[in-house]
């Protein structure tokens, strides 16, 4: 199974700036997903993001707010723009792996991150 | 839109009972994913159930996917307070790799 970390595991930031969070595979994966946990919710699908094209953003969420780069099969990096405290939120990516038998999905460990 | 209903949404059992987790899909589901969320971390994941009928098994836990494609259970034999967590189970929307997440059954295994 692809293992997947991401960067920073947590921060606190101040509203009105930004933060980048790093997701890095260690294998090549065709798509990423990036998803957002809100306090004492379930996950919600913010983007897909292929390499070689634009993100495919879900209804509610816009890439002036969380714009995502996908530079290649490894790596892909989602931007939490001008922040609120209503962004805190668990922020998690995961990869669509094949198995050889099935395609399965893995997360990484996520990034806690705490607007004052 | 496709909904998941989990249930129940908190559990407390002792230490070596059985327990059971469900699932229940609003729409035929393409694949069933179950995970383990430790709070405040990432996911774990589990298991993937695709075909109906299908039965997977882990260690203490199995879970299966109900003929129609639209039901399914994860069962614990023997809980361990190591299996404490967050259950959640995830759903392929349409076909598509995106999921669609259930609330969680939160679990608590007391000694």
């Amino acid at each position: 199974s692809a293992v997947i970390s991401q960067k920073p595991s947590r921060d606190i930031c101040q509203r009105g700036t930004s933060l980048t969070i790093q997701c890095q595979v260690d294998s090549q994966v065709t798509m990423m997903f990036w998803y957002r946990q809100q306090p004492g919710q379930s996950l919600t699908l913010i983007a897909t993001a292929n390499q070689g094209s634009e993100a495919t953003y879900e209804s509610g969420f816009v890439i002036d707010k969380f714009p995502i780069s996908r530079p290649n099969l490894t790596f892909s990096t989602l931007t939490v723009s001008n922040m609120s405290p209503e962004d805190s939120s668990i922020y998690l990516c995961s990869v669509e792996d094949w198995t050889g038998i099935s395609y399965e999905q893995y997360f990484g460990p996520g990034t806690r991150l705490t607007v004052t | 839109s496709q909904e998941l209903e989990q249930s129940p949404q908190s559990l407390i059992v002792q230490e070596g009972k059985n327990l059971t987790i469900n699932c229940t899909s609003s729409k035929t589901l393409y694949g069933l994913y179950w995970y383990k969320q430790k709070y405040g971390e990432g996911l774990i994941f589990l298991m993937m159930l695709q075909k109906g009928g299908e039965e997977k098994s882990h260690e203490k836990i199995t879970a299966k996917l109900d003929e129609k494609k639209q039901q399914s259970s994860l069962h614990i034999t023997a809980s361990q307070p190591s299996h404490a967590g967050i259950y959640l189970c995830g759903a392929a929307v349409s076909g598509y790799s995106t999921l669609t997440f259930g609330k969680g059954t939160m679990l608590l295994v007391s000694p």
